[in-house]
């Protein structure tokens, strides 16, 4: 149980187009998501919290109107980077928590490798 | 200071070898610590959890918490060449937002 699909795994798009991609629960509902960013060799950085019917709430530094995350239902939220350019290029994880903590913690989604080209 | 510091490694081991992972953090509030492992291009899975102190094992792994020292570990036993990954720990004040290391590489050798 407590599975994370997160799709596309790979994307390559030009510089100033717009990429969305997928996070959803697949066997559990998740009322809440994390997104995350990982650089190589570094750690990942929480970006934002998706919460289902409100509003996302995005940590310092990262810009709200450039990384929209909807979160529409209780499995699926979506991040959509806007206005792409190459310094966007990271690999992009969502998390979601299945149960009370412990049972399964935050599972992760298997990520997203963005380049920006 | 980052809240949490990891050696990045790499660490290279002989199959069988037993690995100690380490972290240490600087909040003494965090509660919540886990440790992940994530393979190439892969998302973390979640391979130990604990809540606050004390140790808990799994088959090969064990995790260890010493909130007096601010240290956290993770060993393992009998280390297989499928345990080659990036090991994450992560860690958490309440269990929602998580702060993470930023991953050991580990290589064992066949």
């Amino acid at each position: 149980g407590a599975v994370v699909s997160q799709h596309p795994s790979r994307v390559i798009c030009k510089s100033g187009t717009s990429v969305k991609i997928e996070c959803r629960s697949l066997d559990f509902q998740a009322t809440t998501m994390f997104w995350y960013r990982q650089f190589p060799k570094q750690s990942l950085m929480l970006m934002a919290t998706s919460n289902e019917g409100s509003k996302a709430t995005y940590e310092q530094g990262v810009e709200k109107d450039k990384f929209l995350i909807n979160h529409a239902s209780l499995t699926l939220s979506t991040l959509t980077v806007t206005s792409a350019h190459p310094e966007d290029s990271s690999f992009y994880i969502c998390s979601a928590r299945a149960g009370g903590f412990g049972e399964y913690g935050y599972t992760f989604g298997s990520g997203t490798r963005l380049t920006v080209v | 200071q980052k809240e949490v510091e990891q050696d990045p490694g790499p660490l290279s081991v002989p199959e069988g070898a037993i690995v100690s992972l380490n972290c240490t953090y600087s909040n003494s509030a965090f509660q919540y610590f886990m440790w992940y492992r994530q393979y190439s291009r892969k998302g973390p899975e979640l391979l130990m959890y604990t809540y606050s102190s004390g140790n808990k094992e799994d088959g090969r792994f064990t995790a260890q918490v010493d909130k007096s020292s601010k240290y956290i570990s993770l060993f393992i036993r009998d280390s297989q060449p499928s345990d080659s990954a990036t090991y994450l720990c992560a860690m958490s004040f309440t269990g929602n937002q998580f702060y993470f290391g930023t991953g050991t590489s580990l290589t064992v050798i066949p």
